[in-house]
């Protein structure tokens, strides 16, 4: 059974750094790339960060978190991680990772989604 | 930016009556790359459809997608009590990499 756990979520001041953690199991982790999604309270989804699979470990980011957070993982461990500096208001939210899948014929990839999503971690910032 | 915009905000509807929600481009997407996902109150959202019309695993067949460039819809053709949730759409694109719409909340 494939599961996602978020875990590493909490009540930061404005400026101050959290790292949020996603374990997995029931998959070939580091066949798989992942994601962060993340939905700030009473509000919709918005995507956060992705980082590709192993040997394409590529990594992209919304505007929104560019130059603050960072994406890793750890193939050895089947986890990833999200570290996240100089943390705003805005950035309060429930963050999900989720599984990326996707069919691929060499570099040509179709029909990408996000198969299955951890539970969440609520990330409040506030003074 | 390819923005998605879903419509209407919120359907009132009964059960075993027929939804269709909208999910309308501002550019051209690939019919591959659109996808649909439910989500109910805390819950982590769920994978329904891909690209376009294709149904994930153990989605039930009153869920259907259709739609191509600019212009999605996500169809339950006979609503069940379970039904009622929150639906959006998403994109693969090249900048930001994947967007969602807002969301159409579907209430009784």
């Amino acid at each position: 059974e494939v599961q996602l756990v978020e875990s590493g979520g909490g009540l930061v001041q404005p400026g101050e750094s959290l790292r949020l953690s996603c374990a997995t199991s029931g998959f070939t982790f580091s066949d798989y790339a992942l994601n962060w999604v993340r939905q700030a309270p009473g509000k919709g989804l918005e995507w956060v960060s992705y980082i590709g699979p192993r040997g394409r470990s590529a990594t992209y980011y919304a505007d929104s978190v560019k130059g603050r957070f960072t994406i890793s993982r750890d193939n050895a461990k089947s986890s990833l991680h999200l570290q996240m500096n100089s943390l705003r208001d805005e950035d309060t939210a429930v963050y999900y990772c989720a599984r990326d899948i996707a069919s691929c014929s060499g570099d040509n990839c179709y029909e990408i989604r996000f198969d299955y999503w951890g539970q969440g971690a609520l990330v409040t910032v506030s003074s | 930016e390819i923005v998605l915009t879903q419509s209407p905000g919120t359907l009132s509807l009964s059960p075993g009556e027929r939804a269709t929600l909208s999910c309308r481009a501002s550019q051209s997407v690939s019919s591959s790359y659109l996808v649909w996902y439910q989500q109910k109150p805390g819950q982590a959202p769920r994978l329904l459809i891909y690209g376009a019309s294709s149904r994930a695993t153990g989605i039930p067949d009153r869920f259907s997608g259709s739609g191509s460039g600019t212009d999605f819809t996500l169809t339950i053709s006979r609503l069940e009590p379970e039904d009622f949730a929150v639906y959006y759409c998403q994109q693969f694109g090249s900048s930001p990499r994947y967007t969602f719409g807002q969301g159409t909340k579907l209430e009784i």
